[in-house]
This record gives C-alpha cells, sequence and structure tokens, in this order.
C-alpha cells in the first residue's frame, strides 16, 4: 500500500491564482481531511469527508473548497489565491465503522507559497 | 478554535537523556494520540489511547491517557539522535466527523 499521496510536494503560486492540492489513499479509508500547518503551530482542520459525495467544513475553511466524487481521492482547491494561504497543506485518512474511529494516517504534505 | 495546550515547546536535552512532555485540555477526550512530525513529512502516529487511565508503550515510548480525560502524557526514554522531531498531541471525540484537535508540538533536540 502506499497510504495516502499528495501532488504536488511543492508549489508557488501569485495572488489570485488558483490550484489543486491532489490527495489519494489506497487504505480503502471512508474518512478522509485537510489540514493546514502554519510554521510553530499544530494543524488545522480545513475540510473532512465522511464517505463518497459527503463533504463538510472544519475549523478554517474559508478560501477553500472541495470535493469527494470517489472513495480515494479528496482534491483540495483554492480559488484566489492570497498570502495567508501560504502554508504546509496535509491530506489525511482514516476510518470508521458501527461508530467505532480508526487513527487517521497522513500524507506527505503539499508546501504552498503564495506570493 | 481550541487547540490543545501542549508542553513544553521545545527541548534540548543529552543522549541517553528521558524525555517527558504532556497535553492538557479545558475538554473531554475520548481518545488520546501522540504522533511524531521529522522535516518536511507528514505526522506519523507513535501511540493511540483508548481509556482513560491507560497505560500504553511502544518501544522506548510510553504514553497515558488521564483519567479526567482531559490530558496526556508521552515519555520517552533513553533518548537517541533519530528521536529529534516534533511531537503531537491530537484528541479526538469520536463524533461523526473523527475530527482531530492537534496540540501546538514539542520540538525535541537531542545532543549526542
Amino acid at each position: 500500500n502506499a497510504g495516502v499521496t499528495q501532488t504536488p510536494k511543492f508549489r508557488i503560486l501569485k495572488i489570485g491564482q488558483s490550484m489543486t492540492l491532489q490527495c489519494t489513499q489506497d487504505m480503502n479509508h471512508n474518512y478522509m481531511y485537510w489540514y493546514r500547518q502554519d510554521p510553530g503551530m499544530g494543524l488545522k482542520l480545513i475540510y473532512y469527508s465522511v464517505g463518497a459525495g459527503i463533504t463538510d467544513k472544519g475549523e478554517v475553511p474559508n478560501g477553500y473548497n472541495v470535493s469527494r466524487s470517489t472513495t480515494e481521492d479528496f482534491p483540495l482547491r483554492l480559488e484566489l489565491a492570497a498570502p495567508s494561504q501560504t502554508s504546509v497543506y496535509f491530506c489525511a485518512s482514516s476510518y470508521r465503522l458501527a461508530g467505532i474511529s480508526y487513527e487517521q494516517y497522513f500524507g506527505p504534505g503539499t508546501r504552498l507559497t503564495v506570493t | 478554535g481550541q487547540q490543545l495546550n501542549q508542553s513544553p515547546q521545545s527541548m534540548f536535552i543529552q543522549e541517553g537523556e528521558d524525555v517527558s512532555m504532556n497535553c492538557t485540555s479545558s475538554s473531554i477526550f475520548n481518545t488520546w494520540l501522540w504522533y511524531k512530525q521529522d522535516p518536511g513529512e507528514g505526522p506519523v502516529l507513535l501511540i493511540a489511547l483508548y481509556k482513560a487511565g491507560e497505560l500504553t508503550s511502544n518501544g522506548r515510548l510510553t504514553a497515558q491517557f488521564g483519567i479526567t480525560r482531559k490530558d496526556s502524557f508521552l515519555n520517552i526514554s533513553a533518548s537517541i539522535p533519530s528521536d529529534v522531531g516534533i511531537y503531537f498531541c491530537a484528541g479526538q471525540r469520536g463524533n461523526a466527523g473523527n475530527m482531530l484537535t492537534f496540540g501546538g508540538g514539542t520540538r525535541l533536540m537531542v545532543k549526542p
């Protein structure tokens, strides 16, 4: 298993540009998440999905959009990039069944700079 | 949004020393997790705790789920240079979103 994979690893955007951060997991996890990590800080949840076709906002959703058309993929879209979105973005996935939650596994991250 | 209070923020220790770090919260969690993050990588799960009072070991690592369900600690015994990294605690309420709340991290530096 590759686990959780993310592309690209690095990206520099100009203010106002848009881009999609890709995330794929091959563990058949039903839950997927997007976090951002600012320098010296912990991770903050942007959006999450409990299954294909279902998404919901996390703690810091403004400026982002997500979709979940398949179990494996959970792309994160930035429509109008702003300097405040300079961060490292992590995708994660986990399994939940019959009310039991299992651990989240993280991808390697995408380092995004907006100038 | 709430973050867990994790301390210390950083530690610089001698190889072979033991390390202790902890997390506290004003609210209850059903699961506590400890992750390690190496530079340029995503967090990797070290230990998961599911029950209040639970004490779990993973090699030289030992973690405990506080009896009040509002705190947890992680100990590393006989530290080695590869223990260097940032350690994060995370609390999970087990609600429908399965969401994690993260601490601010403890940066560990080990002097050989």
